[in-house]
Protein backbone atom coordinates (compact mmCIF):
# COMPACT_ATOMS: atom_id res chain seq x y z
CA UNK A 1 0.00 0.00 0.00
CA UNK A 2 1.14 3.20 -1.10
CA UNK A 3 1.77 6.33 1.35
CA UNK A 4 1.43 8.97 -0.15
CA UNK A 5 -0.58 12.08 0.64
CA UNK A 6 -2.05 15.28 -0.97
CA UNK A 7 -3.09 18.53 0.49
CA UNK A 8 -5.41 20.19 -0.03
CA UNK A 9 -8.27 17.90 -2.40
CA UNK A 10 -10.01 20.58 -3.92
CA UNK A 11 -8.81 24.29 -3.59
CA UNK A 12 -11.01 26.90 -5.38
CA UNK A 13 -9.08 30.70 -4.68
CA UNK A 14 -9.06 34.14 -6.70
CA UNK A 15 -6.91 35.37 -8.72
CA UNK A 16 -3.64 36.94 -7.28
CA UNK A 17 -3.58 34.71 -4.23
CA UNK A 18 -0.60 32.35 -3.18
CA UNK A 19 -0.78 28.88 -2.83
CA UNK A 20 1.21 25.53 -1.72
CA UNK A 21 -0.30 22.59 -2.88
CA UNK A 22 1.67 19.47 0.07
CA UNK A 23 2.68 16.60 -1.13
CA UNK A 24 4.40 13.76 1.66
CA UNK A 25 5.27 10.81 1.71
CA UNK A 26 6.62 7.85 4.26
CA UNK A 27 8.16 5.30 2.59
CA UNK A 28 11.64 7.02 2.10
CA UNK A 29 11.35 7.88 -1.64
CA UNK A 30 14.04 9.18 -2.68
CA UNK A 31 12.57 10.49 -6.06
CA UNK A 32 9.36 12.33 -6.07
CA UNK A 33 7.49 14.77 -9.12
CA UNK A 34 4.75 16.45 -9.68
CA UNK A 35 2.35 16.44 -12.86
CA UNK A 36 0.05 18.74 -14.23
CA UNK A 37 -3.07 16.93 -15.73
CA UNK A 38 -6.05 19.05 -17.90
CA UNK A 39 -9.36 17.72 -17.92
CA UNK A 40 -8.74 14.48 -20.46
CA UNK A 41 -5.55 15.36 -21.76
CA UNK A 42 -2.17 13.21 -21.13
CA UNK A 43 -0.25 14.19 -17.41
CA UNK A 44 2.65 16.13 -17.74
CA UNK A 45 5.44 16.75 -15.17
CA UNK A 46 6.24 19.73 -14.54
CA UNK A 47 9.10 19.76 -11.60
CA UNK A 48 11.29 16.29 -10.20
CA UNK A 49 13.28 15.84 -7.33
CA UNK A 50 15.97 13.19 -6.39
CA UNK A 51 16.83 13.77 -3.32
CA UNK A 52 16.90 16.34 -0.27
CA UNK A 53 18.34 19.70 -1.83
CA UNK A 54 17.37 18.81 -5.67
CA UNK A 55 14.80 19.88 -7.65
CA UNK A 56 14.28 20.31 -11.45
CA UNK A 57 12.41 22.25 -14.20
CA UNK A 58 10.29 19.09 -15.80
CA UNK A 59 9.46 18.83 -19.82
CA UNK A 60 6.24 21.51 -19.27
CA UNK A 61 6.67 25.03 -18.47
CA UNK A 62 5.13 25.81 -15.03
CA UNK A 63 5.10 29.38 -13.07
CA UNK A 64 5.65 27.46 -10.07
CA UNK A 65 8.16 26.16 -7.93
CA UNK A 66 8.83 23.59 -5.28
CA UNK A 67 11.28 22.70 -2.51
CA UNK A 68 12.58 19.50 -0.89
CA UNK A 69 14.25 20.25 2.43
CA UNK A 70 13.14 16.82 3.70
CA UNK A 71 12.89 13.33 2.03
CA UNK A 72 9.15 13.39 2.69
CA UNK A 73 7.83 16.49 1.93
CA UNK A 74 8.01 17.97 -1.69
CA UNK A 75 5.58 21.10 -1.63
CA UNK A 76 4.60 23.05 -5.06
CA UNK A 77 4.03 26.80 -4.48
CA UNK A 78 2.14 29.55 -7.03
CA UNK A 79 3.45 32.93 -5.84
CA UNK A 80 0.35 34.22 -7.95
CA UNK A 81 -2.18 32.21 -8.99
CA UNK A 82 -4.25 32.85 -12.67
CA UNK A 83 -7.07 31.35 -13.80
CA UNK A 84 -4.65 28.98 -16.35
CA UNK A 85 -3.10 27.68 -13.28
CA UNK A 86 -6.74 25.82 -13.24
CA UNK A 87 -6.15 22.36 -13.23
CA UNK A 88 -5.61 18.68 -11.15
CA UNK A 89 -2.10 18.72 -9.57
CA UNK A 90 -0.33 14.95 -9.25
CA UNK A 91 2.53 14.11 -6.83
CA UNK A 92 4.21 11.20 -7.22
CA UNK A 93 7.58 9.17 -5.71
CA UNK A 94 9.53 6.19 -6.39
CA UNK A 95 13.13 4.14 -4.79
CA UNK A 96 14.88 3.00 -6.33
CA UNK A 97 18.49 3.30 -8.71
CA UNK A 98 17.51 2.07 -12.13
CA UNK A 99 14.13 2.42 -14.28
CA UNK A 100 12.47 -0.23 -13.15
CA UNK A 101 10.72 0.75 -10.53
CA UNK A 102 7.28 1.85 -10.17
CA UNK A 103 5.92 5.47 -9.45
CA UNK A 104 3.52 5.53 -6.59
CA UNK A 105 0.64 8.61 -6.86
CA UNK A 106 -0.56 10.65 -4.23
CA UNK A 107 -4.64 10.83 -4.64
CA UNK A 108 -3.77 14.77 -6.50
CA UNK A 109 -5.01 18.16 -5.78
CA UNK A 110 -7.99 20.00 -7.95
CA UNK A 111 -7.17 23.82 -8.09
CA UNK A 112 -9.50 25.98 -9.13
CA UNK A 113 -9.11 29.86 -9.77
CA UNK A 114 -11.72 32.44 -9.99
CA UNK B 1 3.17 12.91 -32.54
CA UNK B 2 2.82 11.99 -29.29
CA UNK B 3 5.90 9.26 -28.84
CA UNK B 4 3.05 7.16 -26.59
CA UNK B 5 -0.50 6.23 -28.88
CA UNK B 6 -3.21 4.43 -27.23
CA UNK B 7 -6.28 3.10 -28.82
CA UNK B 8 -8.86 3.04 -28.75
CA UNK B 9 -9.65 6.49 -26.60
CA UNK B 10 -12.98 5.62 -25.57
CA UNK B 11 -14.56 2.21 -25.01
CA UNK B 12 -17.76 1.26 -23.74
CA UNK B 13 -18.09 -2.82 -22.83
CA UNK B 14 -21.14 -4.74 -21.60
CA UNK B 15 -20.19 -6.42 -18.03
CA UNK B 16 -18.39 -10.03 -19.17
CA UNK B 17 -16.97 -8.63 -21.79
CA UNK B 18 -13.28 -8.91 -22.93
CA UNK B 19 -11.75 -5.66 -23.31
CA UNK B 20 -8.04 -5.06 -24.84
CA UNK B 21 -6.49 -1.64 -24.99
CA UNK B 22 -3.45 -1.69 -27.12
CA UNK B 23 -0.35 1.18 -26.66
CA UNK B 24 2.37 1.43 -29.29
CA UNK B 25 5.19 3.93 -28.31
CA UNK B 26 8.03 5.04 -30.68
CA UNK B 27 11.34 5.36 -28.82
CA UNK B 28 13.38 2.95 -27.03
CA UNK B 29 11.75 1.90 -23.61
CA UNK B 30 13.57 0.31 -20.20
CA UNK B 31 10.01 -0.33 -18.89
CA UNK B 32 6.15 0.39 -19.67
CA UNK B 33 3.51 1.14 -17.30
CA UNK B 34 -0.19 0.60 -17.08
CA UNK B 35 -2.24 2.73 -14.85
CA UNK B 36 -5.40 3.18 -13.84
CA UNK B 37 -7.66 6.29 -12.52
CA UNK B 38 -10.85 6.90 -11.75
CA UNK B 39 -13.17 9.70 -11.92
CA UNK B 40 -11.95 12.58 -9.61
CA UNK B 41 -9.35 9.87 -8.23
CA UNK B 42 -5.91 9.36 -8.05
CA UNK B 43 -3.64 6.97 -9.92
CA UNK B 44 -2.80 3.14 -9.21
CA UNK B 45 -0.45 1.25 -10.84
CA UNK B 46 -1.63 -1.67 -12.57
CA UNK B 47 1.98 -3.33 -14.17
CA UNK B 48 5.54 -2.58 -14.95
CA UNK B 49 6.74 -4.37 -17.84
CA UNK B 50 10.05 -4.46 -19.27
CA UNK B 51 9.59 -7.83 -21.26
CA UNK B 52 6.81 -10.48 -21.81
CA UNK B 53 3.56 -10.92 -19.75
CA UNK B 54 2.49 -10.09 -16.27
CA UNK B 55 -1.18 -11.06 -14.94
CA UNK B 56 -3.10 -10.17 -11.88
CA UNK B 57 -6.77 -11.24 -11.32
CA UNK B 58 -8.37 -10.63 -14.09
CA UNK B 59 -5.86 -8.06 -15.93
CA UNK B 60 -3.17 -9.54 -18.37
CA UNK B 61 -0.82 -6.85 -19.73
CA UNK B 62 2.09 -8.14 -22.54
CA UNK B 63 4.40 -6.02 -24.26
CA UNK B 64 6.41 -6.87 -27.38
CA UNK B 65 9.32 -4.88 -27.46
CA UNK B 66 10.48 -5.23 -31.26
CA UNK B 67 7.04 -4.26 -32.49
CA UNK B 68 7.15 -1.34 -29.32
CA UNK B 69 3.50 -2.33 -28.79
CA UNK B 70 1.64 -2.89 -25.13
CA UNK B 71 -1.58 -4.36 -24.86
CA UNK B 72 -3.69 -4.31 -21.53
CA UNK B 73 -6.33 -7.04 -21.54
CA UNK B 74 -9.43 -7.23 -18.95
CA UNK B 75 -10.93 -10.52 -18.54
CA UNK B 76 -14.92 -10.82 -17.62
CA UNK B 77 -15.27 -6.96 -17.21
CA UNK B 78 -17.09 -5.19 -14.40
CA UNK B 79 -18.79 -2.17 -13.74
CA UNK B 80 -15.98 -1.17 -11.29
CA UNK B 81 -13.69 -1.59 -14.13
CA UNK B 82 -14.66 1.90 -15.64
CA UNK B 83 -11.79 4.04 -14.96
CA UNK B 84 -9.07 5.65 -17.62
CA UNK B 85 -6.27 3.16 -18.11
CA UNK B 86 -3.07 5.27 -19.06
CA UNK B 87 0.06 3.20 -20.81
CA UNK B 88 3.58 5.38 -19.60
CA UNK B 89 6.63 4.78 -20.57
CA UNK B 90 10.31 5.03 -19.33
CA UNK B 91 12.48 6.56 -22.16
CA UNK B 92 15.93 4.92 -22.12
CA UNK B 93 18.02 7.84 -20.73
CA UNK B 94 15.26 10.13 -19.48
CA UNK B 95 16.47 9.92 -16.09
CA UNK B 96 13.27 7.82 -14.32
CA UNK B 97 11.02 10.22 -16.32
CA UNK B 98 7.62 8.88 -17.36
CA UNK B 99 5.88 10.01 -20.54
CA UNK B 100 2.21 9.49 -20.74
CA UNK B 101 -0.32 8.08 -23.57
CA UNK B 102 -3.80 10.69 -23.36
CA UNK B 103 -5.01 7.53 -22.04
CA UNK B 104 -8.59 5.45 -22.73
CA UNK B 105 -11.73 5.99 -21.07
CA UNK B 106 -13.28 2.67 -20.01
CA UNK B 107 -16.86 2.57 -19.44
CA UNK B 108 -18.65 -1.08 -18.25
CA UNK B 109 -22.43 -0.92 -18.39
CA UNK B 110 -24.28 -3.68 -16.20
Amino acid sequence: EADIYQTPRYLVIGTGKKITLECSQTMGHDKMYWYQQDPGMELHLIHYSYGVNSTEKGDLSSESTVSRIRTEHFPLTLESARPSHTSQYLCASRSGVGDTYEQYFGPGTRLTVT
Amino acid sequence: KNEVEQSPQNLTAQEGEFITINCSYSVGISALHWLQQHPGGGIVSLFMLSSGKKKHGRLIATINIQEKHSSLHITASHPRDSAVYICAVTIRGSNYKLTFGKGTLLTVNP
